[in-house]
């Protein structure tokens, strides 16, 4: 049974880009959350994905959004890169409604200039 | 505004002795609250939980005490171990909707 895997690791992108990362949910997990972790902060939720459909959402502008597939992998798109943006982007899944059925991926760690 | 907070940046404690970390949250609807643990290039893992309807909870060697009155949590790792050394992250929220986390306290167990 693999964990969640998101890639790339590392990314750098100037600001006004757009950028998407990805999440492969662990085996049998069927929504996804995804989170933004700046220097010195928690994880803050950004939204989760349920059967492909957005079902909850955090205090994030439209220029965050997201996809799910039918094999419940998951991306995070951001457009209009601000330099706020820059943070470690976590994703997490889970099959049932129980927080700590909840499993995080190592993150992927976003620098924008 | 911060919703769950956790005042100690980190926190240094002898191997065997015991290690407590704090936590503290704003909003009083709260009924679910969760530890969690981060090793450096992972992302977090559960740790333990407790709803609100408990003021405690233990598992081992680690021990969540929840004070409603006071909106306060701690975690209770007895004896600490190195291997216990991560940050410790608490969250908190309402079941069924958005959890929040706090700003993470990064213990060291000295051997």
């Amino acid at each position: 049974e693999t964990g969640v895997t998101q890639s790339p690791t590392h990314l750098i992108k100037t600001r006004g880009q757009q950028v998407t990362l990805r999440c492969s949910s662990q085996s049998g997990h069927n929504t996804v959350s995804w989170y933004q972790q700046a220097l010195g902060q928690g994880p803050q939720f950004i939204f989760q994905y349920y059967r492909e459909e957005e079902n909850g959402r955090g205090n994030f502008p439209p220029r965050f959004s997201g996809l799910q597939f039918p094999n419940y992998s998951s991306e995070l798109n951001v457009n209009a890169l601000e330099l706020d943006d820059s943070a470690l982007y976590l994703c997490a899944s889970r099959s049932g409604t129980l927080e700590e059925t909840q499993y995080f991926g190592p993150g992927t760690r976003l620098l924008v200039l | 505004d911060q919703q769950v907070k956790q005042n100690s940046p980190s926190l240094s404690v002898q191997e065997g002795r015991i290690s407590i970390l704090n936590c503290d949250y704003t909003n009083s609807m709260f009924d679910y609250f969760l530890w969690y643990k981060k090793y450096p290039a992972e992302g977090p893992t559960f740790l333990i939980s407790i709803s609100s309807i408990k003021d405690k909870n233990e598992d081992g060697r680690f021990t969540v005490f929840l004070n409603k009155s006071a909106k306060h949590l701690s975690l209770h790792i007895v004896p600490s171990q190195p291997g216990d050394s991560a940050v410790y992250f608490c969250a908190a929220g309402r079941t069924g909707n958005q959890f929040y986390f706090g700003t993470g306290t990064s213990l060291t167990v000295i051997p």
